[in-house]
């Protein structure tokens, strides 16, 4: 069974610009949640989709957003980019969305 | 807010040496995950625990769920190089929210 993946792996951008990261979860798995994993902070909770609807979400500006496809296949946007939002972000799937994930090996953001 | 709190943030040892991490919380999770993650790759995910005093054995790793569901400890055996990375749990609780919680980590070098 194929695992999750992310596209793209890196991406470099400036400031005020925007980007969509893409996240195609495990075959069969309903749940997609998405991380922004930096060094001082941690792996941060971003939401979660489940079957295409926003099921939870985390404590960050309305500049990021996100969509669930019908075959699960997410995306992630994030507008007016600032310099903070250089990270990892990582997608992860998983059956229900509170049990076990399956992550992606991410997307590097570097913001200039 | 539930919170899990991981010790030690840092871990430095001699490969051979025994090891022990731990991942502590005052909710009460019905699971509890493991996993490791190597610098810029996603997070492995190495076991899931759900009974109270559940005990999981993984080759030189072993895994217990606390009594009462709210902590858990990693203790990894003869250490090595390999072992070395950023060790995560993740708590999943059926609250209003369903979401699953991720600690901060500790990082742990395996020194040849």
């Amino acid at each position: 069974k194929a695992g999750v993946t992310q596209t793209p792996r890196y991406l470099i951008k400036t400031r005020g610009q925007q980007v969509t990261l893409s996240c195609s979860p495990i075959s069969g798995h309903r749940s997609v949640s998405w991380y922004q994993q930096t060094p001082g902070q941690g792996l941060q909770f971003l939401f979660e989709y489940f079957s295409e609807t926003q099921r939870n979400k985390g404590n960050f500006p309305g500049r990021f957003s996100g969509r669930q496809f019908s075959n699960s296949r997410s995306e992630m946007n994030v507008s007016t980019l600032e310099l903070g939002d250089s990270a990892l972000y990582l997608c992860a799937s998983s059956l229900m969305g509170i049990d076990e994930q399956f992550f992606g090996p991410g997307t590097r953001l570097t913001v200039l | 807010t539930q919170l899990l709190e991981q010790s030690p943030q840092f871990l430095s040892i001699q490969e051979g040496e025994n090891l022990t991490v731990y991942c502590n919380s005052s909710s009460v999770f019905s699971s509890l995950q493991w996993y490791r993650q190597e610098p810029g790759e996603g997070p492995v995910l190495l076991v899931t625990v759900v009974t109270g005093g559940e005990v999981k054995k993984l080759k030189r790793l072993t895994f217990q769920f606390g009594d009462a569901r709210k902590d858990s400890s990693l203790h990894i055996t003869a250490a090595q190089p390999g072992d070395t990375g950023l060790y995560l749990c993740a708590g999943a609780s059926k609250t209003s929210y369903d979401k699953v919680i991720f600690g901060p980590g500790t990082s742990l070098s395996v020194i040849p």
